[in-house]
């Protein structure tokens, strides 16, 4: 079946750092990537997408790129806050966003002053 | 903004009990999906519905049962509960035909089953 396999953490950065967590993904179709925060006491909330190959998704700094050809979503940040401090959350949809999500088991992010 | 709300933050009870947990969601959205999330584990899915009256089940629904009566409001039950089912619950919701769109989610159940 559908996978995601993502960079547990926990990650530790200071402010102003370069983020990166990694993302693969394995899937027998043409799914839709997303990567989605949960915030201290929060739900989760899209953090951004990509429906098709070679896509760009981006938001509040944050980017990353569907690559097919090594089935990866990665997600970057040139200069992280410590308001990024968060849990992340890879995602793919084989039909759509709207319809049942896979999910990595998540990336602990601290951000220190 | 598309609304999720799950009628419990925090929730006790006891090893055997039926337990309710209760999602509503005012965006008119026909799909709705229950998620357990564990630490290490990431977010599972144990139950989902395309339509008032329909279930399907996710990955994990053991010793969990879901009612969708009406479309705005979708119920995931502990018919019995056990302390092995202690942990944070997350209620989704999201529209079907319009393409790609995301789930919203609510703020979570966190359950102690003592």
């Amino acid at each position: 079946g559908d996978s995601v396999t993502q960079m547990e953490g926990p990650v530790t950065l200071s402010e102003e750092a370069f983020l990166t967590i990694n993302c693969t993904y394995t899937a027998t179709g043409y799914p839709s990537l997303f990567w989605y925060v949960q915030y201290p006491g929060e739900g989760l909330q899209l953090l951004l997408k990509a429906t098709k190959a070679d896509d760009k998704g981006s938001n509040k700094g944050f980017e990353a790129t569907y690559r097919k050809e090594t089935t990866s979503f990665h997600l970057e940040k040139g200069s992280v806050q410590v308001s990024d401090s968060a849990v992340y959350f890879c995602a793919l949809s084989e039909r759509g966003g709207s319809e049942k999500l896979v999910f990595g088991k998540g990336t602990k992010l601290t951000v220190n002053p | 903004d598309v609304k999720v709300t799950q009628s419990s933050r925090y929730l006790v009870k006891r090893t055997g009990e039926k337990v309710f947990l209760e999602c509503v969601q005012d965006m008119d959205h026909e799909n709705m999906f229950w998620y357990r999330q564990d630490p290490g584990l990431g977010l599972r899915l144990i139950y989902f519905s395309y339509d008032v009256k329909m279930k399907e089940k996710g990955d994990i629904p053991e010793g969990y049962s879901v009612s969708r009566e009406k479309k705005e409001r979708f119920s995931l039950i502990l018919e019995s509960a056990s302390t092995n089912q202690t942990s944070m619950y997350l209620c989704a919701s999201g529209s079907s035909g319009t393409g790609y769109q995301p789930q919203h989610f609510g703020d979570g159940t966190r359950l102690s089953i003592l």
